[in-house]
């Protein structure tokens, strides 16, 4: 079955320096990947997609990479400040309707 | 615009009891699903709609029932609640380009089932 694999633990990091999340899944090729964020509370709120073709994307602080041959995407924050602080979600397409999502990585960045 | 709203936010029920779950979405979007999120767990697919009076079965269908009727409007069920229903249910609705999708969520429903 599909599976995406997202670092269960928190990342703790200082401000001003560059967050890395990594998303893997397996038994999958995705057309397109994509990053949501989630803050307590509330629901997720998309961020970023990039395609199988694309290699990496960037949107003003964030950038994301998709490796298709190493079956990973990394999503990084530079410049990070605390109110960055929120879980992350990968999310693949796995064709038709429906997305499967990793149970995400919460980032804290201590001022 | 609301975006994609959702009632009630939060509901405590007794094994056995039924609700219904209301999701609206004013961006005229044509897919909408629901979802639910249980701790250290994906957003895991319930059921979903591709089109007013259409539905269909994600991955977690059981002891769910949804209905679209509308267009902006996708319900969610539950007949009979159990504990295990005990989530965090979260809609979401989207439109489909030529090659991808991105999903819109509502704020969710914390739904305690005793």
């Amino acid at each position: 079955s599909q599976k995406i694999e997202q670092n269960s633990e928190a990342l703790n990091i200082q401000e001003g320096k560059t967050a890395t999340l990594t998303c893997n899944y397996t038994n999958y090729s995705p057309a397109y990947l994509q990053w949501y964020r989630q803050d307590p509370g509330r629901g997720p709120v998309f961020l970023l997609l990039i395609r199988e073709n694309e290699k990496e994307k960037r949107k003003e602080r964030l950038k994301v990479t998709f490796d298709t041959t190493l079956k990973q995407s990394l999503f990084h924050i530079t410049a990070s400040q605390p109110a960055d602080s929120a879980t992350y979600l990968c999310a693949l397409d796995t064709g038709g309707f429906k997305t499967i999502f990793g149970a995400g990585t919460r980032l804290f960045v201590k001022a | 615009n609301a975006g994609v709203t959702q009632t009630p936010k939060f509901r405590v029920l007794k094994t056995g009891q039924s609700m219904t779950l209301l999701c609206a979405q004013d961006m005229n979007h044509e897919y909408m699903y629901w979802y639910r999120q249980d701790p250290g767990m994906g957003l895991r697919l319930i059921h979903y709609s591709v089109g007013e009076g259409t539905t269909a079965k994600g991955e977690v269908p059981d002891g769910y029932n949804v209905s679209r009727l509308k267009k902006q409007n996708f319900l969610l069920g539950l007949e009979s609640a159990a504990p295990s229903q005990t989530s965090v249910y979260f809609c979401a609705s989207s439109y489909r380009l030529a090659d991808s999708e991105t999903q819109y969520f509502g704020p969710g429903t914390r739904l305690l089932v005793l």
